[in-house]
């Protein structure tokens, strides 16, 4: 694929539910983030991803949030027992990890009730 | 800690008027730059960045920003605004070499007809 890619693009569910959103990073990229983007506010780091080391997990707001990135590429982010201040636009994007510039996917917009 | 602070959340500009988008930014360290556009339902495509060298840059679209060490900030201009550059723009910064992006929290441009 030319870009980033992520599923599903909107995901509404109840409060109290597990989702998960997949991302599916440029091919050769080492590098794998996720981002959370709120109503009327900035993007906020959730987890960084490089190669085989262990992830930064330094972002995620709370232990209902976890990640994970199989065989160095797809990536799932996991939200247990979802509230509905989770409801956001949640970004992953990609990059060859040396910092310089990260490739975004079009998000997932999810939508707690 | 980095921060990046974008003043202006909001920026309505006539067609074919100039603008300025601001950004400044806080680090004692050696920073790479950037900026990113985020049409309406979209997710974010790297406009420009500044990594070293010319203190000017350039996008394709022309757009342009200059890096001022001095004032610490990178501010965003283009001499003639159109309809279709309506979207969010956010600055973002990183230490030279590692991979965390400190994101602002974005100035929504309105252009108006």
């Amino acid at each position: 694929g030319a870009g980033v890619s992520q599923s599903p693009s909107n995901k509404v569910t109840e409060k109290g539910k597990d989702v998960e959103l997949r991302c599916d990073p440029i091919s050769g990229h080492t590098a794998l983030y996720w981002y959370r983007q709120s109503l009327g506010q900035g993007l906020e780091f959730l987890i960084y991803f490089q190669g085989n080391s262990a992830p930064d997990k330094s972002g995620l707001p709370s232990d209902r949030f976890s990640a994970e990135r199989t065989g160095g590429s797809v990536s799932t982010l996991t939200i247990q027992r979802t509230q509905q201040e989770d409801s956001a636009v949640y970004l992953c994007a990609s990059s060859l990890g040396d910092g310089r510039e990260q490739y975004f996917g079009p998000g997932t917009r999810l939508t707690v009730t | 800690a980095q921060s990046v602070t974008q003043l202006d959340s909001q920026v309505p500009v006539f067609e074919e008027a100039p603008v300025e988008l601001r950004c400044n930014y806080s680090s004692s360290v050696s920073v790479y730059l950037f900026w990113y556009v985020q049409y309406p339902n979209q997710g974010l495509q790297l406009l420009l960045k500044y990594l070293s060298g010319s203190t000017l840059v350039e996008s394709i679209n022309g757009f342009e920003a200059e890096f001022n060490k001095s004032q610490t900030s990178f501010h965003l201009r283009k001499p003639s605004v159109h309809i279709s550059d309506t979207a969010e723009y956010f600055c973002a910064v990183t230490k030279g070499g590692t991979y965390k992006y400190i994101f602002g929290t974005g100035t929504r441009l309105k252009v108006l007809a």
